[in-house]
């Protein structure tokens, strides 16, 4: 399984674009890049995969750049309510399942 | 509302007790995860059934089992409990046998503690 490094902790303020950036450089050429958001005693909710270029969705866009070595999520216009842990996961494999590792944590301030 | 059910949502129970946790999964998911999330380990993966058969197993502790039943809801059970079990216990659920291609849907947890 590639191994994902991302940033702790993240802060921003409302209304600003977030970018979080995870590094996988062991990435496999059937490996899907998925991120998941969770708040406190809740559930991780997914927000999107990709698999290389760009993916855009209602919440936010995902970009791969061509080596796929990492990928920055982007949330536009952050508000209050985004502030949670961003995870970043990548694999393929049947037999397996998702490996959370510590995820960023995103406070938005006002 | 993600779809999938977990209970009880709070459990407190004493040491060397078994507890049996509930899952419901998503109409139609074949997949069901259980993870467990603890302040000092993060969400750690436990195990996962397909269709009724174990696909994937992660760091279950052996006082630890589930199973998948023929209408595809999943329990949990835990003995002899220890107070480092007490953690957030989620379960997910997928409609494919891949984590990884198929997004995983969870419920909002049950919350153990063990005095």
């Amino acid at each position: 399984l590639a191994k994902t490094t991302q940033p702790i902790s993240m802060d921003s303020y409302e209304g600003q674009e977030v970018n979080i950036t995870c590094s996988h450089n062991n990435i496999a050429t059937n490996d899907y890049i998925t991120w998941y958001q969770q708040f406190p005693s809740q559930g991780p909710r997914f927000i999107i995969q990709g698999y290389k270029t760009k993916v855009t969705n209602e919440v936010a866009s995902l970009f791969i750049p061509a080596d796929r070595k990492s990928s920055t999520l982007s949330l536009p216009r952050v508000s209050l309510s985004d502030t949670a842990v961003y995870y970043c996961l990548v694999g393929n494999q049947a037999g397996t399942a998702l490996i959370f590792g510590k995820g960023t944590t995103l406070s938005v301030s006002s | 509302d993600s779809g999938v059910t977990q209970t009880p949502k709070h459990l407190i129970t004493a040491t060397g007790q078994r507890v049996t946790l509930r899952c419901s999964p998503r109409s139609g998911d074949l997949s069901v995860y259980w993870y467990q999330q603890s302040l000092d380990q993060g969400l750690q993966f436990l195990i996962q059934y397909y269709n009724g058969e174990e696909r994937a197993k992660g760091n279950i502790l052996e006082r630890f089992s589930a199973q998948q039943f023929p209408d595809l809801h999943s329990e949990l059970n835990l003995s002899s409990l220890e107070l480092g079990d007490s953690a957030l216990y989620f379960c997910a659920s997928s409609g494919q046998a891949s984590s990884y291609n198929s997004p995983l849907h969870f419920g909002n947890g049950t919350r153990l503690t063990v005095t």
